[in-house]
């Protein structure tokens, strides 16, 4: 079992739709929780930064940290063509400053 | 967020030549950058992380000769891929922490070895 689950998707919505994305993990060491899109041919650009449980909110975003069930989220409402991309969990130890990330998930907004 | 650029973006050489690729964070400085290999349509895979005047510390099954790592200042670490052959073609990514939190990353360079 990886230590990061990201369902690999495609994840196809209409525009406008709310994107919903998760990863599970099984370390209860991490502590800090990052959500990068990245388009095809390009690095990671970060979304979203979280420490411990709890939301935030950023224009159209929305990260959700639930420890408790070893469980992470992010939201795009609105959705729009430019946010087709793969969408990658990223989470590491307070500790450490490696990453350990998720498979991505493909997401595909139709126009 | 803070800028990471890399350079060359591409990169196409042949077989047997050294290719050298840098990373540079614009507008901070960053003690730890790392290093990481993608292959199409997988995530990315951690290869070395390096800090500012010390030894790259390389991932298990990285050859630390064959993947040379160089953090010369709190703005610049290179990567040189030395003897490149075919099978050292692929997506080379670098990434800067600020401080001890976000990670950010470089645009890529894409090498193809012939």
């Amino acid at each position: 079992q990886k230590e990061v689950e990201q369902d690999p998707g495609p994840l196809s919505v209409p525009e406008g739709a709310i994107v919903s994305l998760n990863c599970t993990y099984s370390n209860s060491a991490f502590q800090y929780f990052m959500w990068y899109r990245q388009y095809s041919r390009k690095g990671p650009e970060l979304l979203m930064y979280t420490y411990s449980s709890g939301n935030k909110e950023d224009g159209r975003f929305t990260a959700q940290v639930d420890k408790s069930s070893k469980y992470i989220s992010l939201f795009i409402r609105d959705s729009q063509p430019s946010d087709s991309a793969t969408y990658l969990c990223a989470m590491r130890e307070a500790a450490g400053n490696k990453l350990t990330f998720g498979g991505g998930t493909r997401v595909l907004v139709k126009p | 967020g803070a800028v990471v650029s890399q350079h060359p973006s591409r990169v196409i050489c042949k077989s047997g030549t050294s290719v050298k690729i840098e990373c540079r964070s614009l507008d901070f400085q960053a003690t730890t950058m790392f290093w990481y290999r993608q292959f199409p349509k997988k995530s990315l895979m951690l290869m070395a992380t390096s800090n500012e005047g010390s030894k790259a510390t390389y991932e298990q099954g990285v050859e630390k000769d064959k993947f040379l790592i160089n953090h010369a200042s709190l703005t610049l670490s290179t990567l040189t891929v030395t003897s490149a052959h075919p099978e050292d073609s692929s997506f080379y990514i670098c990434s800067a922490q600020r401080g001890l939190g976000e990670q950010f990353f470089g645009p890529g360079t894409r090498l193809t070895v012939l």
